[in-house]
């Protein structure tokens, strides 16, 4: 993997559902793998920032972990809420920080 | 403690004109990165620095676009003879910690060049 790439690209959910998405990233030269929500009309905030294999994080009902021998990050929601809805951003670092395209979630009432 | 900051947050030019933008990090931040989002994509970097010095400029395209961050001031990242495409929102980061380390980013909220 040359980039990093996440799935999938857009979610729609209803307000309860849990939900998880993947961050795939090049496993060579790592440093670390931030995951930022990303609101519309708003700046990326983070969330995580993970470097160990087998990290595990968690901030409210978002959790997230870490494999970095082979190059993956999975981002999970539980019982989602309409203000869930944001894009998240996950992003490499191997050197510069490199980002994702991000998963757009959006959670209906 | 003020975020980062970014300004302006909408300049318009004309073809073949400058764009300057402008960012200054969060107190104590010492490290700079830029980002350019063009419609319909994700974040691409662009370039890294350190006060005075230019750590990692490889997503900068080679000509018409420059970046500084001077021992005093704020980051510019100077685009000259602006073209249509360069049409994108430009955002500014900052960090605590340098490259090699895990430090977060705090981002500005974003300049939006339109060429006309």
């Amino acid at each position: 993997i040359l980039n990093v790439e996440q799935s999938p690209q857009s979610l729609h959910v209803q307000e309860g559902d849990s939900t998880n998405f993947t961050c795939s990233f090049p496993s060579s030269n790592f440093y670390a793998l931030h995951w930022y929500r990303w609101e519309t009309a708003k700046s990326p905030e983070a969330l995580f920032v993970m470097t160990l294999n087998g990290d595990e994080k968690k901030k409210g009902r978002i959790s997230a972990t870490l494999n970095t021998k082979e190059g993956y990050s999975y981002l999970y929601i539980k019982g989602s809420q309409p203000e869930d809805s944001a894009t998240y951003l996950c992003a490499s670092k191997g050197g510069k920080l490199i980002f994702g395209q991000g998963t757009e979630l959006s959670v209906k009432p | 403690n003020a975020g980062v900051m970014q300004n302006p947050r909408h300049l318009v030019r004309r073809r073949g004109q400058e764009a300057r933008l402008r960012c200054s990090p969060m107190k104590g931040h010492s490290h700079v990165y830029w980002y350019r989002q063009l419609p319909e994509e994700g974040l691409k970097f662009m370039v890294y620095l350190q006060k005075e010095n230019i750590i990692d400029e490889s997503g900068m395209p080679k000509e018409r676009f420059s970046a500084e961050f001077p021992k005093e001031g704020p980051s510019i990242l100077r685009i000259q003879q602006v073209v249509r495409g360069d049409s994108a929102a430009y955002f500014c980061a900052s960090s605590r910690q340098g490259e090699s380390n895990t430090g977060e980013l705090f981002f500005g909220e974003g300049s939006r060049l339109t060429v006309l």
